[in-house]
Order: C-alpha cells, then structure tokens, then sequence
C-alpha cells in the first residue's frame, strides 16, 4: 500500500517562498502522475499542479506564476515551491496519487492515494 | 475554468436511509470518448479525501456498493442507498475534463 507524507515547515513570512516535500513509500513514484491539492481551513479544496514521472507538469493558472512543482525518482519524492505568499496561501497542502485506470480503452487518472496534508500558516 | 456547484451544501441523514447529492458543472464534463469526466471524493472528519467515483458512474477499488454515481454532461449525482454512521464527512465532486481540475464547494453530510 503505497504511502505519502508531506513535510515542510508549518510557517511561512509573507512575501516568502513556502517549500514543501511529499515522500513516497512503500510503492514507486515512476509510471504515475502526481498532484498537489491545498484546502484552506475550513474551506473546500483547491487543485494546483501535477507532475508525472518524466517531469512533465501542468499547473493552475490561478497560481502558475508562483508555483513550481518537481520530481525526484531516486529519492522517490515530489516537491512544491509557492513563491511571494500571503495569508490566503495559508492551507492544508496535501499531495496525492492519480491511479491509471483503463475502462474500454479510456483511461481515467482519479486521486487514489492522499498524504496526510500539512498546515501551512503564512504570518509575519 | 469550469464551475462546480453541489447541492444541498448540508444535508441531514438518518442512517438506513437514501441519500443524494447533486453536483452540476459550467460546461459539459462528457470527453470526446463518449465518458464523464466527473469524479466524488469523500473527505471523513479529520482525513484526507477519498475517492468514490470516477467516470461520473465507476466505483473505485474498496468502494461499498451502496454508493453509487449516476449523470452525464454537465448534471451529476451521487446516491447513498443506506447511509451508514461512517459515510458522514464532506463529499466534493471533481472534474477533470479539463485543466485546471475544479472540485465543487463540498455537501456536509451529517447524522
């Protein structure tokens, strides 16, 4: 059972830039796409990028001038950078997992595997 | 960027009842392949979200079958046949026709 964890520091000034790791176990980051999703407290979820094994990415235009999103196969982790944040970034980050499913020769990519999130607080 | 709207946001349910949620979209969630890009998430107290439903209709591995996904283009709903006390939590429906993905603003289900 594959698992993920975020990590990354809980606070973030505003105006900085917020940096978080997502690692992957038991299961490998290779032949999958990969997502990161923010919640807002108490807000609903918010989808910002993805990124798949060979590097190839896809980002949220809301926040595609601040966001940069990269993988590593041999540590097995994925990365998220949001530059110049203000209180509105603050969030539960989570990363998540695409599956590949083939129905009749479609292909459909939902969100199977969750991290746990992690809070990110943006205050000076 | 496509639009979700779900309905009701709150919705009370005694357990062994039916339950429904509606989940509606600015534009068409239907590919060129003749499937809806629609999915349902389920987000339990203090989790992360969970799939349900992907497809708008295909119940993802684990999934009870007393949830089901039903709809097509831009109207879509997802049905409990009897609500257990572990369905409470927040359902969001997701589209992924197009990017940017866009979850709807979550139905509250509560005992």
């Amino acid at each position: 059972q594959v698992q993920l964890q975020e990590s990354g520091p809980g606070l973030v000034k505003p105006s900085e830039t917020l940096s978080l790791t997502c690692t992957v176990s038991g299961g490998s980051i290779s032949s999958y796409f990969w997502s990161w999703i923010r919640q807002p407290p108490g807000k609903g979820l918010e989808w910002i990028a993805y990124i798949n094994y060979s590097g190839s990415t896809n980002y949220n235009p809301s926040l595609k001038s601040r966001v940069t999103i990269s993988i590593d196969t041999s540590k097995n982790q994925l990365s998220l950078t949001l530059s110049s944040v203000t209180a509105a970034d603050t969030a539960v980050y989570y990363c998540a997992r695409h599956d590949s499913v083939v129905i009749a020769a479609t292909r459909a990519y939902p969100l199977d595997s969750w991290g746990q999130g992690t809070l990110v607080t943006v205050t000076s | 960027d496509i639009v979700m709207t779900q309905s009701p946001l709150s919705l009370p349910v005694t357990p062994g009842e039916p339950a429904s949620i509606s989940c509606r979209s600015s534009q068409s969630l239907m590919h060129s392949n003749g499937y809806n890009y629609l999915e349902w998430y389920l987000q339990k107290p203090g989790q992360s979200p969970q799939v349900l439903i992907y497809l708008g209709s295909i119940r993802a591995s684990g999934v009870p079958d007393r949830f089901s996904g039903s709809g097509s283009g831009t109207d879509f709903t997802l049905k409990i046949s009897r609500v257990e006390a572990e369905d409470v939590g927040v359902y969001y429906c997701m589209q992924d026709v197009q990017s940017p993905r866009t979850f709807g603003p979550g139905t509250r289900v509560d005992i």
